[in-house]
């Protein structure tokens, strides 16, 4: 079936550190990928929506500035952490559509970020 | 605004047995469609089943079934003859709007973590 790669998985770095997480799509082309972010013992909450050649349109409440998007391919989504504090550690994962209708998002694995 | 609600944040099961994790949601859409998600402790979510908001009969797939109930608005997941690997995060969710032509955004419940006991 269809395989979403989501890297890195775990990332732990200093404050202050921009780190970027990508997503891939493996075997079908994503029209759109979705950012979210989970909190432990929560729900996954939507961060932005990205479309491949347009800009990302992020969800109210969520740092355009912070959080940069950038959907350059049909199988390629990143996630740009900018200049990350202890309180943006969380669990980040992302998720694909394409083409076909109907079909439901394909997750990530997710990446794990730690920021000391 | 469109709202999914999970009322139950943990429920046990004994194995083989059969448990229902309860999906409560609310759109003013007449086409939308239901998801559920299971996510282990380590991560990943793994997509279960869907059912949509014109299917006539309810959805299932292998040992999970969705309990669509149209006019009440709930989305029951039954699992049968659970499994220790069943232990995980249960999430439902909702797409508004009909299948093609939408941004295909999912609006998820709050979750209900079940516990397989041996």
């Amino acid at each position: 079936g269809a395989v979403v790669s989501q890297h890195p998985s775990r990332v732990i770095c200093k404050s202050g550190t921009s780190v970027k997480i990508e997503c891939r799509s493996l075997d079908f082309q994503a029209t759109t990928m979705f950012w979210y972010r989970q909190f432990p013992k929560q729900s996954l909450m939507l961060m932005a929506t990205s479309n491949e050649g347009s800009k990302a349109t992020y969800e109210q409440g969520v740092e355009k500035d912070k959080f940069l998007i950038n959907h350059a391919s049909l199988t390629l989504s990143t996630l740009t952490v900018t200049s990350a504090h202890p309180e943006d550690s969380s669990f980040y994962i992302c998720s694909a559509i394409g083409w076909v209708t109907g079909q439901p998002q394909h997750f990530g694995d997710g990446t794990r970020l730690s920021i000391l | 605004a469109q709202k999914i609600t999970q009322t139950q944040p943990g429920m046990f099961v004994q194995e083989k047995e059969a448990v229902t994790l309860d999906c409560t949601y609310d759109t003013s859409d007449q086409s939308y469609g239901l998801f559920w998600y299971k996510q282990p402790s380590s991560g990943e979510m793994i997509f279960l089943i869907y059912q949509g908001s014109y299917d006539e009969q309810n959805a299932t797939e292998g040992r999970y079934s969705l309990n669509f109930q149209k006019a009440r608005k709930s989305a029951n997941l039954v699992i049968s003859a659970s499994q220790l690997g069943d232990s995980a995060m249960y999430f439902c969710a909702m797409r508004e709007g009909p299948d093609s032509g939408n941004t295909g955004k999912l609006i998820f419940g709050q979750g209900t973590t079940l516990q397989v006991k041996p």
